[in-house]
């Protein structure tokens, strides 16, 4: 599985714009970029996904250059209620099995 | 509503002894996952199923039991033999079948054990 790393913690002011940075180095061929977000005692919850280029949603955007050895999630005008955990994920499936490794993932501390 | 639901929420057990935890999924998904969380610390996983009636273990499965007798339904037990219990308890599930590319997966709210 690749490996992912990105940074602990940041912290955010309220209507800003949020860049998260995860390096994958060996990210496979098949492999997919997909973030997750986790708030306080609950499960996370998916956020966006991507190959390549970049994906938008209502959510966030994710930007994923051509070697695929980094993405960027960015969330615009960040609330208080972005306060979470953001884990980035590299995997694929496996004969049915999603082979994926949740990392520590960083912590947002969004600021009024 | 489609969705996962464990049970109980927060549950107490004594040292020694076993308790199994509750979860259910009406997606009619494949997979299903049971996952560990520490504070401050990521989800590792510590059991995993592909279809009904096989389970493989994860990274940390020692201690622990699972069953899956019945394709919305993925019991965890943890045992008596798992050494540091008291933990955050997640169950997943995806809908990967037949798929090629990776699906995302649906979260339950958890169940926090502590054991006393």
């Amino acid at each position: 599985l690749a490996k992912t790393t990105q940074p602990i913690s940041m912290d955010s002011y309220e209507g800003q714009e949020v860049n998260i940075t995860c390096s994958h180095n060996n990210i496979a061929t098949n492999d997919y970029i997909t973030w997750y977000q986790q708030f306080p005692s609950q499960g996370p919850r998916f956020i966006i996904q991507g190959y390549k280029t970049k994906v938008t949603n209502e959510v966030a955007s994710l930007f994923i250059p051509a070697d695929r050895k980094s993405s960027t999630l960015s969330l615009p005008r960040v609330s208080l209620s972005d306060t979470a955990v953001y884990y980035c994920l590299v995997g694929r499936d496996s004969g049915g099995y999603q082979k994926v490794t949740f990392g520590i993932g960083t912590k947002l501390q969004v600021i009024p | 509503d489609g969705g996962i639901t464990q049970s109980p929420k927060y549950l107490f057990r004594k040292e020694g002894q076993n308790v199994t935890l509750s979860c259910e999924q009406n997606l009619n998904h494949d997979a299903m996952y049971w996952y560990r969380q520490d504070p401050g610390q990521g989800l590792r996983l510590i059991y995993y199923s592909q279809i009904v009636n096989d389970f493989q273990k994860g990274d940390i499965a020692e201690g622990y039991s699972v069953s899956r007798e019945k394709k919305e339904s993925f019991p965890l037990t943890v045992t008596s033999a798992q050494k540091n219990p008291t933990a955050f308890y997640l169950c997943a599930s995806s809908d990967s079948a037949g798929k090629s590319s990776y699906n995302e997966q649906f979260f339950g709210p958890g169940t926090r054990l502590t054991v006393l």
